[in-house]
């Protein structure tokens, strides 16, 4: 069964410092790596997706970095800031449907 | 564009009544997917739509789940008879063709089972 492993399941980062959320894959039948932010009381939004043939992509103070060979992907939040504060999910889409793998997620908060 | 619409918000019931949630997708959009998610299992996909077909159902929990997609701009999600262990928060989300891994969610429908 496809699945994608998410850690860790919370973190907690000071404000202006560097939160790390990693994820890893079990096969390569997968064509995006999407992340998801998702605050209280809200649906999950799309926060910034890689192709695995692109080993990094960033936008503002968010950058996936993607290790194909270890089947890993990672969300690096730059300057984290208290409004940062959130549920963070990774997802992956198989290449023979259109449906997501989601991870467990991880509650990320941003401490003033 | 006003977004994934959802209704009910919030709705709380009693064991054995039936429960209809309903679903507004973003015009436009091929694919219509319905989650559930709970704290203790996650989000989880139930079932989703492409053009109004059911594509893939096997996330349904058991047959008192159905759902249907009558018209590209509406679905619903029906429980019936509902227990206290589906009470969770249902979201539906929708694409388009091309780029189903870029969903857009609606607010939610948080459900409780008395």
């Amino acid at each position: 069964q496809q699945q994608v492993k998410q850690s860790p399941q919370s973190l907690i980062v000071q404000k202006g410092g560097i939160s790390i959320i990693n994820c890893a894959y079990e096969n390569t039948a997968f064509d995006y790596f999407p992340w998801y932010q998702q605050f209280p009381g809200k649906g999950p939004a799309l926060l910034i997706a890689i192709r695995p043939d692109v080993s990094e992509k960033k936008e503002g103070r968010f950058t996936i970095s993607f290790n194909k060979s270890a089947k890993q992907f990672s969300l690096h939040i730059m300057d984290s800031q208290p409004g940062d504060s959130a549920t963070y999910f990774c997802a992956a889409r198989p290449h023979s449907n259109y449906q997501l793998i989601w991870g467990a997620g991880t509650k990320l908060i941003i401490k003033p | 564009d006003a977004g994934v619409i959802q209704s009910p918000r919030h709705e709380v019931t009693e064991m054995g009544q039936e429960v209809t949630l309903r679903c507004k997708p973003i015009s436009g959009h091929d694919y219509l997917f319905w989650y559930r998610q709970t704290m203790m299992r996650g989000l989880e996909l139930l079932i989703y739509f492409n053009n109004n077909v059911p594509i893939d159902d096997s996330g349904m929990p058991e047959d008192r789940f159905s759902a249907k997609m009558p018209n590209a701009s509406f679905s619903t999600l029906k429980i019936q008879p509902s227990e206290p262990r589906d009470s969770a928060v249902y979201f539906c989300a929708s694409s388009r063709a091309g780029k189903s891994y870029e969903q857009y969610f609606g607010p939610g429908t948080r459900l409780t089972v008395t």
